[in-house]
């Protein structure tokens, strides 16, 4: 059975950094890119980073310069790394598994239960 | 503004068909990239409904088909239950952003 299991959300103030990490069980984790979909309250679904098996990552506009994704797949996680935070980021940030090894193609066919991530003073 | 549109709400009685549109352009759709598309009940995590265009995951009733033709894609559901109460969200690749984009999503109401 697949599990995605976020965590690293919080409350954290404008400007500063906080990094989200993904377990990931049940499947052949490096066989597989991997991404990161948030979703601000009360708002609709946003794309926020992608990584392919083999480390080639994909950013939104939005988060470009300021995220880094990373995998580790010996550890079977993913990361998010986020720095230079704003209050537009404030969303529940969701991990989730894609069906194949590559980004572009895919869809996300396995999703966590997300981790709430608030930027606010 | 999402790049892929899709209608804010559908309606209809149970036992009825609807269908959710999905449009994008030549960069997304138009270019012949998949459309994927998730049902997300109120509370919990998107789940993957049809990916690849027409394809269903195990375990998803097959009163949900999806259909693609040119920049515009559609998800149709017969046979409406309470339980199909959600936001559905289409989503594709997009060649000019180099990700993925996202519909703004869909609230469908069973009457």
């Amino acid at each position: 059975e697949v599990q995605l299991l976020e965590s690293g959300g919080g409350l954290v103030q404008p400007g500063g950094s906080l990094r989200l990490s993904c377990a990931a069980s049940g499947f052949t984790f490096s066989s597989y890119a991997m991404t990161w979909v948030r979703q601000a309250p009360g708002k609709g679904l946003e794309w926020v980073s992608g990584i392919s098996g083999s480390g080639t990552t994909y950013y939104a506009d939005s988060v470009k310069g300021r995220f880094t994704i990373s995998r580790d797949n010996s550890k079977n996680t993913l990361y998010l790394q986020m720095n230079r935070l704003r209050g537009e980021d404030t969303a529940v940030y969701y991990c989730a598994k894609c069906g194949y090894d590559n980004v572009w193609g895919s869809s996300a066919d396995y999703w966590g239960q997300g981790t709430l991530v608030t930027v606010s003073s | 503004q999402s790049v892929l549109t899709q209608p804010p709400s559908v309606s209809g009685a149970p036992g009825q068909r609807v269908t959710v549109s999905c449009t994008g352009s030549s960069s997304n759709l138009g270019s012949g990239y998949d459309v994927h598309w998730y049902q997300q009940l109120p509370g919990t995590a998107p789940e993957l409904l049809i990916y690849a265009n027409t394809n269903r995951p195990s375990g998803v009733p097959d009163r949900f088909s999806g259909s693609k033709s040119g920049t515009s894609a559609s998800l149709a559901i017969t046979g409406l239950q309470a339980e199909d109460e959600a936001d559905y969200y289409c989503q594709s690749y997009d060649s000019s952003r180099s990700g993925w984009v996202f519909g703004g999503g869909t609230t469908l109401t069973v009457l």
